[in-house]
């Protein structure tokens, strides 16, 4: 079936410095690929998506490529701020019996960024 | 335009019991999912419906159980409730593409509710 393996952190870093989040997927046909943050005490929001291959997602200075054939989907941002502080979950959306609405997570990276 | 909303926050529930969490999709939204969140299996998918109909299920147990009213709003159960299903309780709502060829349809996804059962 579907999987999604994230390095699963904790990620401490400085204030402007480079973020990388590892993700890669295991699936049967042409998933949709996301990232979502989840802030404490709140719900999951979509920080960026990428629907095929080369796709370039952006949003808040993060971004990640869809790169077909090493089935990654790495998260990057420049210079991380105290506010980006969260979990961050790389997910999969695959067609499943003709419904593209079963989201499959990674386990999750925590990032905690210090003034 | 308010967002997914779901009640309660929090639930205490002792082992045996059963417990109904609900959620209020954004308006115009016709698809429901329930996932369930704990430390450690992480984020898992229980089911999904549309027009009140189950579209979609995930590996739990026959305890858990869902509807959708015809307002979109729907409601999960958990019935002779275990220690294990202590967990975060999350719910998304979308709009409907009509098969694999429409345009994926974003999940948006409410605060959760967090279950405790003692």
């Amino acid at each position: 079936g579907d999987s999604v393996t994230q390095m699963e952190g904790p990620v401490t870093l400085s204030e402007e410095a480079f973020l990388t989040i590892n993700c890669t997927y295991t699936a049967t046909g042409y998933p949709s690929l996301f990232w979502y943050v989840q802030y404490p005490g709140e719900g999951l929001q979509l920080l960026l998506k990428a629907t095929k291959a080369d796709d370039k997602g952006s949003n808040k200075g993060f971004e990640a490529t869809y790169r077909k054939e090493t089935t990654s989907f790495h998260l990057e941002k420049g210079s991380v701020q105290v506010s980006d502080s969260a979990v961050y979950f790389c997910a999969l959306s695959e067609p499943s019996g003709g419904s593209n609405y079963k989201l499959t997570f990674g386990k999750g990276t925590l990032l905690t960024v210090n003034p | 335009k308010a967002g997914v909303t779901q009640t309660p926050r929090y639930l205490i529930k002792t082992r045996g019991q059963q417990v109904t969490l609900s959620c209020s999709p954004i308006s115009g939204h016709r698809s429901v999912s329930w996932y369930q969140q704990t430390p450690g299996q992480g984020l898992q998918f229980l089911f999904e419906y549309f027009s009140e109909t189950q579209r979609n299920k995930g590996n739990f147990p026959g305890r858990f159980s869902g509807r959708q009213f015809s307002n979109s709003r729907s409601e999960m159960n958990v019935s002779t409730l275990e220690l294990g299903d202590s967990a975060l309780y999350l719910c998304a709502s979308s709009l409907d593409g009509q098969g694999w060829t429409s345009s994926y349809n974003e999940q948006f996804f409410g605060p959760g509710t967090r279950l405790t059962v003692l």
